[in-house]
């Protein structure tokens, strides 16, 4: 039964449009986060949401904006697609503390064409 | 910032033989680690995490951690074909919350 639910699991987008991807938890946590994984390169950490506020954010471009509209939402808007955003993009979240587990969702992958 | 490596890239071994993964970092302040297994197309499952010198056990998998040498392995014992996946490696950032993860090692287990 899966904690963490990403939807869509695939997704085919045109270059230029903006897709969003969803993503709810329900292991209570406070802390989300999205992450990229790209071919031939690492798991790439993306944004870091606390409570409902934006932590940390690595991503370059404008142009990727999460948006949590509940406490166990993390969406990721992502406008003006270009083939460099295919990837699959992983949301995961995390209990308080120092030493608890970091859990992840089973992914979106995204294919712009 | 942190830096991992993880080496092998690749690694094949007989069923039932102990298979063992590298993982190097860079940030000697570091307290915790986590390995995940990511088979091919699928999400990341988490094996086991460590936060402390020395090995934790989890069913079949050990982490050993070593940060005086800036390492920690992961070892397998008794794999199965099923094992065949992506192991990877995460460490924190120096804010703690980040993930910053290494390659992976692709493991083959071969019946």
């Amino acid at each position: 039964d899966p904690k963490i639910i990403q939807k869509p699991k695939y997704l085919v987008a045109v270059t230029g449009s903006e897709k969003i991807l969803i993503c709810e938890q329900y292991l209570g946590h406070n802390a989300m986060y999205w992450y990229r994984q790209s071919a031939k390169k690492p798991l790439e950490f993306m944004f870091s949401y606390s409570y409902q506020k934006l932590m940390d954010n690595q991503t370059a471009s404008s142009r990727f904006q999460p948006q949590s509209s509940k406490k166990n939402h993390l969406d990721l808007q992502i406008t003006a697609l270009k083939p460099d955003d295919s990837a699959t993009y992983f949301c995961a979240s995390r209990g308080t503390g120092g030493d608890t587990e970091v859990f992840f969702g089973k992914g979106t992958r995204l294919t712009v064409v | 910032q942190q830096k991992v490596q993880q080496s092998p890239e690749s690694l094949t071994v007989s069923e039932g033989a102990m298979a063992s993964l590298n993982c190097t970092f860079s940030d000697r302040s570091s307290d915790n680690f986590r390995w995940y297994r990511q088979h091919s197309g699928k999400g990341l499952e988490v094996l086991v995490s460590i936060f402390s010198d020395g090995e934790k056990e989890e069913g079949s998998f050990t982490a050993h951690l070593n940060r005086a040498s800036l390492h920690v392995f992961l070892h397998i014992r008794e794999p199965q074909p099923s094992d065949s996946a992506l192991y990877l490696c995460a460490a924190p950032s120096n804010m703690g919350y980040k993930l910053t993860f290494g390659t992976g090692t692709s493991l083959l287990v071969d019946p």
